[in-house]
């Protein structure tokens, strides 16, 4: 059984240009969050998914969007990329309400 | 808000015990999660509180007081693996289980 799986894994990209980062959860999961984790931080919150919409977002400007698919697949969009962007991106699954919250390795992400 | 606050990094000797405190500062409060992170990898689920009290999962306990805003993670038995980050996070009210906020995490260093 396949955990979260996230691609890429590492991708480099210059100031002002645009990003996708593309997740899929666990197997049987259904609700799918986003999280950014700068160098010797702690995850911060972006966004979480539920049947395909945004249910929650945290304290990311408009510049972060994000989509989720009917196979609960989902991506995470960022444009006019700045250097501060530069971060591990972690997708994480659950299955509706209960359980345990499961991570992926991440997508490091690296603006130069 | 939220504020969780951890220290940054301890060592321990292989065979001993470890605690690694945290505390925080919140307006609400569904519950409080502790995840395990190894360089380069996905923060993996090691407890979860709710009450007040001790959980105990094998060689890792974990303890909570509400009215404290305090919790600890203990590690009994370390071995060289459990050299990771170790991650708290609080679960806010209105964000049910999939929004966490993370405090920065405590490094820790087993060595022989």
């Amino acid at each position: 059984d396949a955990g979260v799986t996230q691609s890429p894994t590492h991708l480099i990209k210059t100031r002002g240009q645009q990003v996708t980062l593309r997740c899929s959860p666990k197997s049987g999961h259904d609700t799918v969050s986003w999280y950014q984790q700068a160098l010797g931080q702690g995850p911060q919150f972006i966004f979480q998914y539920y049947e395909e919409e945004e249910r929650q977002r945290g304290n990311f400007p408009d510049r972060f969007s994000g989509h989720q698919f009917p196979n609960y697949s989902s991506e995470l969009n960022v444009n006019a990329l700045l250097l501060g962007d530069s971060a591990l991106y972690l997708c994480a699954s659950r299955k509706g309400r209960s359980g345990e919250l499961f991570f992926g390795e991440g997508s490091r992400l690296t603006v130069l | 808000g939220q504020n969780i606050d951890q220290p940054t990094e301890m060592t321990a000797t292989e065979g001993a015990i470890v605690q690694i405190n945290c505390t925080y500062q919140t307006s609400g409060f569904n519950g409080l999660f502790w995840y395990q992170q190894h360089a380069g990898e996905a923060p993996t689920f090691l407890s979860y509180n709710v009450l007040d009290g001790l959980e105990e999962k094998g060689r890792f306990s974990s303890f909570l007081s509400r009215s404290k805003g305090y919790s600890y993670l203990l590690l009994k038995e370390l071995q060289m693996k459990d050299s990771a980050s170790y991650l708290c996070a609080v679960s806010p009210p209105s964000g049910g289980y999939n929004k966490l906020i993370f405090g920065a995490g405590t490094r820790l260093a087993v060595h022989p």
